[in-house]
């Protein structure tokens, strides 16, 4: 199994909800990753999970909260989000942060923010 | 500072070869990947260089110059089904990855 599941494929919010986006892997990686990419614009890099622990944030605004539970699952909790956050949500995975290999990515979920 | 710099597009005719050229500047070096993404879908490994030389696979080759901080990534015999973005990635010496902006590849008949 070399897949990267994200749940909801499509998000529709408005600005005063709180929603979650899901990312699961099965691979026995220990380092997930969340970015942020914008239509023609390159995957932007926000935040990485290193063992379950937070091991990287790139000065991502407090309205996106990430949260680890176990090594298999990552979340995006969203609130209060603006009209600019509006962006496919991408997860990635791989063997662990100290490795280069290749990094395996979920199908996003498309988010907007009205 | 992390510089990764790849044309914005290319055009190209269907059956022909196509070179995307990409030139980086980063704080260290751990291999350079690239990805195929089609619009609204996940990135796609494509391949990974961290040697100089060239690597093949099927129709796709990728090429890497350290000493330049250049690689190309080559198809062979386009398909249409290969109009795409192709995203150059470096692994930086904190094993981040950085993407450039992507190159938006149409391929016509």
């Amino acid at each position: 199994d070399t897949e990267v599941t994200q749940t909801p494929k499509h998000l529709v919010m408005g600005m005063t909800n709180k929603k979650s986006l899901k990312c699961e892997q099965h691979m026995g990686h220990r380092a997930m990753y969340w970015y942020k990419q914008k239509a023609k614009k390159p995957p932007e890099l926000m935040f990485v999970y290193s063992y379950e622990k937070l091991s990287i944030n790139e000065s991502v605004p407090s309205r996106f909260s990430p949260e680890c539970p176990n090594s298999s699952l990552l979340n995006l909790h969203l609130h209060a989000l603006q009209p600019e956050d509006s962006a496919l949500y991408l997860c990635a995975s791989t063997r662990d942060r100290s490795s280069t290999y290749e990094q395996y990515f979920g199908p996003g979920t498309r988010l907007t923010v009205t | 500072g992390q510089n990764i710099d790849q044309p914005t597009e290319m055009t190209a005719t269907e059956g022909a070869i196509v070179q995307i050229n990409c030139t980086y500047q980063t704080s260290g070096f751990n291999g350079l990947f690239w990805y195929q993404q089609h619009a609204g879908e996940a990135p796609t490994f494509l391949s990974y260089n961290v040697l100089d030389g060239l690597e093949e696979k099927g129709r796709f080759s990728s090429f890497l110059s350290r000493s330049k901080g250049y690689s190309y990534l080559l198809l062979k015999e386009l398909q249409m089904k290969d109009s795409a973005s192709y995203l150059c990635a470096v692994y930086n010496a904190g094993n981040m990855l950085t993407f450039g902006g992507g190159t938006r590849l149409m391929v016509k008949p």
